[in-house]
């Protein structure tokens, strides 16, 4: 069954590093979507992306955060300039599209800012 | 805005009890989808079940049953004769259709179930 993947699994960082998060969706999807999880919070939504640019975004994506689609697989996820409360689980989702797909979930990237 | 409710923080069973986990949501539009995923200790989110606005008919997949009441904007999850492999922490969100939304989902804060053998 196909799967969403991301790598690493867990990055440990210095705070003002740049760290970049990869993501490969599933392969006939089309909406991409990154969310973060601070430990024992809830689920937050940060970006969605559809045909190669993003199509809404919330509050925590600001300018220290940028995403790509690099090539036809990969979805990436920078942080310019990590700061300490950036640690947290990143979690990548795809779906094939519209309102009424579901959106399935890489296993996560545990970043950790020192 | 929308905005979902899990009361319940913790759970605590022991295995073959039944647990409902208790989900409430709040949005304007009329039609929306409702989702459970299930997060097991090692971190992945798993999606369960989703749900739109105009069907209320609940839904059994083998120990597990939802509860979709939109007059009182609940979405509840029951499992069956729990198992210890049940323990995880338990999402419910919900995504609407209106505006400039592209999917995004609003999770509730989660419900962590412990079961016990």
């Amino acid at each position: 069954e196909p799967e969403v993947t991301q790598t690493p699994s867990h990055q440990v960082t210095q705070m003002g590093q740049e760290v970049i998060l990869r993501c490969v969706p599933i392969s006939n999807h089309l909406y991409f979507y990154w969310y973060r999880q601070i430990l024992g919070q809830k689920v937050e939504f940060l970006v969605s992306f559809y045909n190669n640019e993003i199509s809404e975004k919330s509050e925590i994506f600001d300018d220290q955060f940028s995403v790509e689609r690099p090539d036809g697989s990969n979805f990436t996820l920078k942080i310019r300039s990590t700061k300490l409360e950036d640690s947290a689980m990143y979690f990548c989702a795809s779906s094939t599209g519209g309102l009424w797909e579901t959106q399935y979930f890489g296993p996560g990237t545990r970043l950790l800012v020192l | 805005a929308q905005k979902v409710t899990q009361a319940q923080t913790e759970i605590s069973v022991v295995e073959k009890e039944d647990v409902t986990l208790d989900c409430v949501y709040e949005t304007r539009d009329t039609t929306y989808y409702l989702f459970w995923y299930k997060q097991p200790p090692s971190g992945e989110l798993v999606f369960l079940i989703r749900r739109n606005s105009f069907d209320e008919q609940n839904e059994i997949s083998g120990r597990y049953s939802w509860n979709f009441q939109k007059s009182t904007s609940s979405f509840n999850f029951t499992i069956t004769a729990s198992q210890v492999v049940d323990s995880a922490v338990y999402f419910c969100a919900l995504r609407d259709a209106g505006g400039t939304s592209y999917g995004k989902l609003t999770f509730g804060q989660g419900t962590i179930l412990t079961v016990h053998p």
